[in-house]
């Protein structure tokens, strides 16, 4: 079946733009959790969302991030007014409850936003 | 001081070489370990996860996990230049929850 999918593939904008990420989880998953990737680093935890609410956004760096989620489905990733720390690969993944072939609630992750804030 | 430190390499071996990976971490919650695999301008997907302490072997891939030591290792047996990716770990408190990673290790398997 179909991953995670996320959109845009890659996003270059202007310092002090707002920005828009989105995130398609695999159908069914009720967890979705969005990471950034800045370079030559490990992913960071951003957010969590099981259904449409986000028990743990303990991650987000600033008041300028932002997301939600649209019921079990779509979440989208807001930052504004970017800085150029932003830039980073944002990772979008999903999970379920139901067992997975490795493990239960593998967190399964979508190719990335690459965000370049020049 | 990192939740989780890992040698970003970069590391080069020859084909059919013993590959040792490894992490230490600070958080005595840390319950389950997993090793992320991330080709070039890919996702991390999942390549091997522990819960607690132990061992678990998937074919070529060994993991393991020492909580008295703070320390996990993932062993490649007879590397192979399609193991050519960044190996990142990963570790939760609980199930489900966070996933806090390591700077992930650059590994080139050369033929």
């Amino acid at each position: 079946g179909a991953g995670v999918s996320q959109s845009p593939s890659n996003k270059v904008t202007e310092k002090g733009k707002d920005v828009e990420l989105r995130c398609d989880p695999i159908s069914g998953h009720t967890a979705l959790y969005w990471y950034r990737q800045r370079l030559g680093q490990g992913l960071e935890f951003l957010i969590y969302f099981q259904g449409n609410s986000a028990p743990d956004k303990s991650g987000l760096p600033s008041d300028r991030f932002s997301a939600e989620r649209t019921g079990e489905s779509v979440s989208t990733l807001t930052i504004q007014r970017t800085q150029q720390e932003d830039s980073a690969v944002y990772l979008c993944a999903s999970s379920s409850t139901i067992p997975g072939p490795k493990y239960q609630e593998t967190q399964y992750f979508g190719p990335g936003t690459r965000l370049l804030v020049l | 001081q990192k939740e989780v430190e890992q040698d970003p390499g970069p590391l080069s071996v020859p084909e059919g070489a013993i590959v040792s990976l490894n992490c230490t971490y600070s958080n005595s919650a840390f319950q389950y370990f997993m090793w992320y695999r991330q080709y070039s301008r890919k996702g991390p997907e999942l390549l091997m996860y522990t819960y607690s302490s132990g061992n678990k072997e998937d074919g070529r891939f060994t993991a393991q996990v020492d909580k008295s030591s703070k320390y996990i290792s993932l062993f490649i047996r007879d590397s192979q230049p399609s193991d050519s990716a960044t190996y990142l770990c990963a570790m939760s408190v609980t199930s489900g929850s966070r996933l806090t990673f390591g700077e992930g290790t650059q590994l080139t398997v050369n033929p």
